[in-house]
């Protein structure tokens, strides 16, 4: 497909469990985020990769959360020993991003659905 | 620190009226601004970005905002709604883009439409 993919869709987890929630982005596209949105707000920040570079993390709420992108395509965020508070939907994005000297720039981020985790 | 506002949470109009809904944002240097629509049931849709230029920036399916630097503003407007227009609308802010590293987005809370027939 063209979009962005993402699977689950739905999780749910027992309090203490681990989870691993998958992003497949646009093919080609360099710059993948990840935002959690808890319920009745927007999206907040958590991560972001360029290639396979988690260039900003400052966004995971804890060390219970872990991203990767080892290939610079598909990523994995984790979170472990999962809490209540981790409920939420956790979305990707990513965009077409080229930098260097005189290239064009690109910040239009495309969506994945997102995948709902609910932690009992 | 950077923050985006959403003042209108939850707005229900009649088929055919317009529509104003209101973002401010507060950012340190120059600033990229967007709105997304989520329908129900789907993934989040970009509607309209600006980035420089014209302050007044049309999007998809009729929608258009204005860009008020002086207010810090960037409400989003559209003449005549439709029902199919029902849907949660966030307004959206990144930093410019500099070389190293794209920019994340700080969304607003997002209002929520209703249009009623």
């Amino acid at each position: 497909g063209a979009g962005v993919s993402q699977s689950p869709r739905y999780k749910v987890a027992k309090r203490g469990q681990d989870v691993a929630l998958r992003c497949d982005p646009i093919s080609g596209h360099v710059s993948l985020f990840w935002y959690q949105q808890a319920l009745g707000q927007g999206p907040e920040f958590l991560t972001y990769f360029q290639n396979e570079a988690q260039l900003d993390k400052s966004g995971l709420p804890s060390d219970r959360f872990f991203a990767e992108r080892p290939e610079g395509s598909v990523s994995t965020l984790k979170i472990q020993r999962t809490q209540q508070e981790d409920s939420a939907v956790y979305l990707c994005a990513s965009s077409l991003f080229s930098g260097g000297k005189g290239a064009t720039i690109h910040n239009e981020q495309f969506f994945g659905p997102g995948t709902r985790l609910t932690v009992l | 620190a950077q923050s985006v506002s959403q003042h209108n949470h939850h707005v229900i109009l009649s088929e055919a009226a317009s529509l104003e809904l209101g973002c401010n944002y507060s950012y340190g240097g120059t600033v990229n601004l967007f709105w997304y629509v989520q329908y129900p049931g789907q993934h989040l849709q970009l509607l309209l970005k600006y980035f420089s230029g014209d302050p007044l920036v049309k999007g998809i399916k009729g929608f258009e905002a204005e860009f008020i630097k002086s207010k810090f503003s960037f409400n989003l407007r559209k003449p005549s709604v439709q029902w199919s227009d029902t849907a949660e609308y966030f307004c959206a802010a990144s930093g410019a883009i500099y070389r190293a590293t794209a920019s994340k987005l700080t969304f607003g809370t997002g209002t929520r439409l209703q249009v009623t027939l």
